[in-house]
Formats: C-alpha cells, structure tokens, sequence
C-alpha cells in the first residue's frame, strides 16, 4: 500500500529564514513520483516541485529545492528565504504505477511566515 | 494560459435540493478527477476519469455523481446535499503517467443551508 506521511501539523519560519518541510513515504514499487503542493488560505493547489524515483539530482525550482533521499524514503522541501506570501498549507504527494492515475496525499503542513 | 476552470467559487444550496458544480480544461489531459477537502484536512478523492472510464472511490457516498461529457468537461452532481457535505470541492486533471503531476481548479466552496 502507498502511504504519506506529514508528521509537522504546523511550522513557524522567521521572513527571510529557510524551513524544512517533511515527507517520508511507503511504496514497494521501484518507480514513483513525488510532489509538492501549496494551498494559500484562497483553497487553490499549486503545484510547486516533482522528484522522480529515479533521478539522481535533487530537484530545485527557484527558492524550492527538494531533499531527497531514497533509501530512507524522504523527500523533504526546504523553502529558502521565506516570504510572507509563503505562509500556507503544503502536501506532499506521491504517484505509483500501482496507485494508477491516483496521487496519495499527506496530511499537510501549516507554514507561518513571521515578519 | 491552459487552465483549469471551476464554476462556480462560491455556491449555497439548501438542504436536499441538488447541485452540480463544474469543471472544465484547456490542458487536453485525459484524466478528470473530483475531490473534497474540509477544513484543514488533505484533499479526499472522490472518483476520477480516464478517458471515458470512470472510477469511484469505494467510500463515495451514493449522494454524489459525476459526468464527463467530454475530455473537456466535467461534473460534480450532489443530489441531496446534507450539512455533512459543505467543503471545498476541487477539481484537477493530469496525464497519464508516473512522473506527471496534477493540475487543480481553484476550486468550489461548498454551503449547505
């Protein structure tokens, strides 16, 4: 069975630090995908980063980079010099050949950026 | 900009009486999918489409239906709304395939009166 886990409800950032979100994972198949989420207050997801079971390099888009590592079945996300506009939910996600077209989801992290 | 588009944002209905909230794409993806989420909660998958296949999520209450006329549209049909159901509905698409993510609508914000 595929299984997500967010273990933070909730995590304070001074503006400007970096933050480390948390997602460890369950899945015995070989390939797989994991994602990222925003949810501001406004209820829209936006998807923010991917990582691929297989890729050797962890991924980065801007101030997002993701800490992946395989073996102990993490993939965490480090915001860098936080912003009050990244003061939101985050999800963590994962897609299998086992799931089919389904993406398991988390629990969520509730990010507060202090100014 | 390809998108996803639900309408409406905001709807109210009564207790009982029949609503439908939609969702439509630009993306061309062939997988629909509809979730609810409540307040604080992770989305919860309600069915998706692939293509023209639908499929349920074993714990989708009767109540709620859904339609894909097309690869563009889709619909979310609750027919008797309980206080139970107030949420925010979100609707996404994707590709097929392991690696490609989803795509979210800004979603429906759910009253039940």
């Amino acid at each position: 069975a595929q299984k997500i886990t967010q273990t933070q409800p909730g995590m304070f950032v001074q503006e400007k630090e970096a933050v480390t979100l948390d997602c460890t994972y369950d899945t015995s198949d070989p390939s797989y995908g994991l994602f990222w989420y925003k949810q501001p207050s406004s209820g829209e997801m936006i998807f923010l980063i991917y990582q691929g079971s297989y890729d050797q390099q962890n991924a980065t888009e801007g101030r997002y980079s993701l800490n992946f590592q395989k073996a102990r079945k993490s993939a965490n996300l480090v915001i860098s010099a936080s912003q009050l506009g990244d003061s939101a939910m985050y999800f963590c996600a994962m897609r299998g050949p086992n799931t089919g077209n389904q993406f398991y989801f988390g629990t969520g992290t509730s990010l507060t950026v202090i100014p | 900009d390809a998108m996803v588009i639900q309408n409406p944002r905001y709807q109210v209905t009564q207790f009982g009486k029949p609503v439908t909230l939609s969702c439509s794409q630009t993306l061309n993806h062939n997988v629909m999918y509809w979730y609810q989420q409540k307040s604080s909660q992770a989305p919860k998958l309600l069915f998706h489409y692939y293509d023209k296949d639908f499929n349920n999520e074993a714990d989708t209450p009767d109540n709620f239906q859904s339609r894909r006329p097309n690869t563009s549209f889709c619909f979310l049909d609750i027919r008797s709304p309980g206080l139970g159901d107030a949420a925010m509905y979100l609707c996404a698409t994707s590709r097929q395939g392991l690696h490609v993510g989803q795509y979210f609508g800004p979603g429906t914000r759910l009253t039940v009166t």
